[in-house]
């Protein structure tokens, strides 16, 4: 069964510092790999997602994250820190299509915080 | 057009009484979940749907029912509400393929406290 391992559930950067929020997870078959942002009182927005091809996947607002199979990460980065950024980080794993049943499977997650 | 719309947003329940929080998508997916947020343990799987007319069990589902009433709407039932249960519930709903995947769209969710 899949599963998900986000690294530090609270990470402080300050503004304009790189952010590094890491993720690893577990499948037993090639997975499909995503981010999710949920800022306070809301509900989630996907900001990147890995399924097939290029291991190097780039989302919105100047994200991006890296799919290695040999390390079984997928760790989400962003060169400089805005405060817009504050907000919690989730990983999550699927297992792919329906004839794996179509689990989709979170970590428990990563608050970023942004210091001026 | 509206996404996945969840009701209620907010609920307040006594110990042992009972509800059914709805949820539907208008995007024509074939998969529902059901989660539950508390902090720090991030989005707990309680049950889903991958088609129309099945259900699966996720990590929690002690103390929840689900109904895929159509492809469009996917309940989530509570028989008898304990505190445990107060949480943020999320209803979420994605198409599957073996070939390319696409992410999951997200409702607003339901604070759910009982007393």
């Amino acid at each position: 069964a899949q599963s998900v391992t986000q690294l530090g559930s609270h990470v402080s950067v300050s503004e304009g510092a790189l952010v590094l929020l890491r993720c690893n997870y577990s499948s037993s078959v090639p997975p499909y790999l995503f981010w999710y942002v949920q800022y306070p009182n809301q509900g989630l927005q996907l900001l990147l997602k890995y399924t097939t091809g290029a291991t190097l996947v780039k989302g919105i607002n100047g994200f991006e994250a890296e799919f290695k199979k040999s390390e079984t990460s997928f760790h989400l980065t962003k060169p400089s820190a805005h405060m817009s950024d504050a907000a919690e980080y989730f990983c999550a794993v699927s297992e792919g299509g329906m004839e794996y049943g179509n689990k989709l499977v979170f970590g428990a997650g990563t608050i970023l915080r942004v210091k001026s | 057009n509206a996404g996945v719309t969840q009701t209620p947003k907010f609920q307040v329940l006594k110990t042992g009484q009972s509800m059914t929080l709805q949820c539907a998508q208008d995007m024509n997916h074939n998969s529902m979940y059901w989660y539950r947020q508390d902090p720090g343990m991030g989005l707990r799987l309680i049950y889903y749907s991958a088609s129309e007319g099945t259900t699966d069990k996720g990590e929690v589902p002690n103390g929840y029912n689900v109904s895929r009433l159509n492809k469009r709407e996917f309940s989530l039932r509570l028989e008898s509400a304990a505190p445990s249960q107060t949480s943020v519930y999320f209803c979420a709903s994605r198409i599957p393929n073996t070939l390319w995947d696409t992410e999951a769209f997200f409702g607003q969710g339901t604070r759910l406290t009982v007393v």
